[in-house]
């Protein structure tokens, strides 16, 4: 079937430090991949997507590659700020017409 | 350009009762979405519709229902609540049902059973 692993949180960095979040996805056919990031008491917004493998997707300062023969989708950020301080979702797009998502990873970033 | 609209933010209800959650997609967006997300569950699909139908359903009972109007609004209806319907339910919408844009969220209604 199809399924996200996500790397377990909280994760806390100090502001400026590197960021990556594992995310593993087990799927048939050709998913879509997706990060979605969660404010407190707000709803989810798209960060990035990709929609074959190879492709990178970035916005924000935040990228992540695509990567079909390892099935991961990591998030990295090269200097993370207070402001990113969040919940981030790693989340599949099968053939069908839903959205399949990890647990979510907490990140908080100590200035 | 408006986002997703969900109402109301916030519900109370009393177990037994039946709540109905509104949603309105982003403009031109024909396909909407509903999940639940729980602390325990985290976020689990509910059920998607394009043009009126419902073309895809998640593994929950019978008590959840949806719907969508000509015009792409939708509703979700639940029925006889639990203790355990407590969550955030978020609506999303999309322009190609999610393959290369993915989805747009609603802030979402955090529906609390009592």
């Amino acid at each position: 079937g199809n399924s996200v692993t996500q790397m377990e949180g909280p994760v806390t960095l100090s502001e400026e430090a590197f960021l990556t979040i594992n995310c593993t996805y087990t799927a048939t056919g050709y998913p879509s991949l997706f990060w979605y990031v969660q404010y407190p008491g707000e709803g989810l917004q798209l960060l990035l997507k990709a929609t074959k493998a190879d492709d990178k997707g970035s916005n924000k300062g935040f990228e992540a590659t695509y990567r079909k023969e390892t099935t991961s989708f990591h998030l990295e950020k090269g200097s993370v700020q207070v402001s990113d301080s969040a919940v981030y979702f790693c989340a599949l797009r099968p053939s069908s017409y839903k959205l399949i998502f990890g647990s979510g990873t907490r990140l908080l970033v100590r200035p | 350009k408006a986002g997703v609209t969900q109402t109301p933010r916030y519900l109370i209800k009393t177990r037994g009762q039946q709540v109905t959650l509104s949603c309105s997609p982003i403009s031109g967006h024909r396909s909407v979405s509903w999940y639940q997300q729980t602390p325990g569950q985290g976020l689990q699909f509910l059920f998607e519709y394009f043009s009126e139908t419902q073309r895809n359903k998640g593994n929950f009972p019978g008590r959840f229902s949806g719907r969508q109007f000509s015009n792409s609004r939708s509703e979700m209806n639940v029925s006889t609540l639990e203790l355990g319907d407590s969550a955030l339910y978020l609506c999303a919408s999309s322009l190609d049902g999610g393959r290369d844009y993915g989805y747009t969220f609603g802030s979402g209604t955090r529906l609390t059973v009592v």
